[in-house]
C-alpha cells in the first residue's frame, strides 16, 4: 500500500543533542510537510517543500531545519533541541497546493528531550 | 478571529449509536475544502472525508458522513453505528485557496470523542 513512513516512533535525545528524524513517501507526492503537535493541541505548520522548494512557516524557530533530497524522503533537524521541543512530529503529504488537496499523515515520531 | 471552530472539547456516545462532531470555519474565499482526520492515542492522524465548497452533495465514507451546510458556515460530522474503536481525537480542518496558489491546512481545536460500550 502506498504510504507515509516516519522513523523512528519514538526518539529521545539529550538537550542540546542534534536530533534528525526522517520520512518517506511511496505517494510520489510533491508536496511534503512537517508538523509538531504538543500534548492536547491542533498540530503546528512548520514547512513544507513543493518539489525542491523550501517554504518556511514564520514563526518556525531557526533551530529548525529541513532537508529533502529527493521526492520520497524529508528529514527534520533539530540542531539544539531544548526541553520545549518535547513534542509528536508528523510528517505528510499532498499531490498538489491546491485548495482540494489532501493530506496524508505518517504515524509520527514522538520527541522526548531529556 | 478564529478559522475553524470546535465547540465541543469532549463528547460520550453509547457503543452503537451515532454521533455528531461539530465544526463551523471561516472564510470569504469562495474555493475550500474542509477535511475530517481522526487521531487515536497512538498519535497517526486518519484521513476520514472530505468536502469540497463546491460539491453539492454532502460527502459520505462508509460510517462516516459530512453535513455540509454552506450558508450557516458548518462541516459537522456524523459517525453512524459506533464503535470502541472510535474513541480518539476528531480534528476538523479547512484548506483555502490564498494568493499566490499557496495554502495551508488549518486545523480546529479538536473534540476528543469517548465511546462506551
Amino acid at each position: 500500500d502506498a504510504m507515509v513512513i516516519q522513523n523512528p516512533r519514538y526518539q529521545v535525545t539529550q538537550f542540546g543533542k542534534p536530533v534528525t528524524l526522517s520520512c518517506s513517501q511511496t505517494l510520489n507526492h510533491n508536496v511534503m510537510y512537517w508538523y509538531q503537535q504538543k500534548s492536547s493541541q491542533a498540530p503546528k505548520l512548520l514547512f513544507h517543500y513543493y518539489d525542491k522548494d523550501f517554504n518556511n512557516e514564520a514563526d518556525t524557530p531557526d533551530n529548525f531545519q529541513s532537508r529533502r533530497p529527493n521526492t520520497s524522503f524529508c528529514f527534520l533537524d533539530i540542531r539544539s533541541p531544548g526541553l520545549g521541543d518535547a513534542a509528536m512530529y508528523l510528517c505528510a503529504t499532498s499531490r498538489d497546493l491546491g485548495s482540494q488537496e489532501t493530506q496524508y499523515f505518517g504515524p509520527g515520531t514522538r520527541l522526548l528531550v531529556l | 478571529a478564529q478559522k475553524i471552530t470546535q465547540t465541543q472539547p469532549g463528547m460520550f456516545v453509547q457503543e452503537k449509536e451515532a454521533v455528531t462532531l461539530d465544526c463551523t470555519y471561516d472564510t470569504s474565499d469562495p474555493s475550500y475544502g474542509l477535511f475530517w482526520y481522526k487521531q487515536p492515542s497512538s498519535g497517526e492522524m486518519i484521513f476520514l472525508i472530505y468536502q469540497g465548497s463546491y460539491d453539492q452533495q454532502n460527502a459520505t465514507e462508509g460510517r462516516y458522513s459530512l453535513n455540509f451546510q454552506k450558508a450557516r458556515k458548518s462541516a459537522n460530522l456524523v459517525i453512524s453505528a459506533s464503535q470502541l474503536g472510535d474513541s480518539a481525537m476528531y480534528f476538523c480542518a479547512m484548506r483555502e485557496a490564498l494568493s499566490g496558489g499557496y495554502n495551508k491546512l488549518i486545523f480546529g481545536a479538536g473534540t476528543r470523542l469517548a465511546v462506551h460500550p
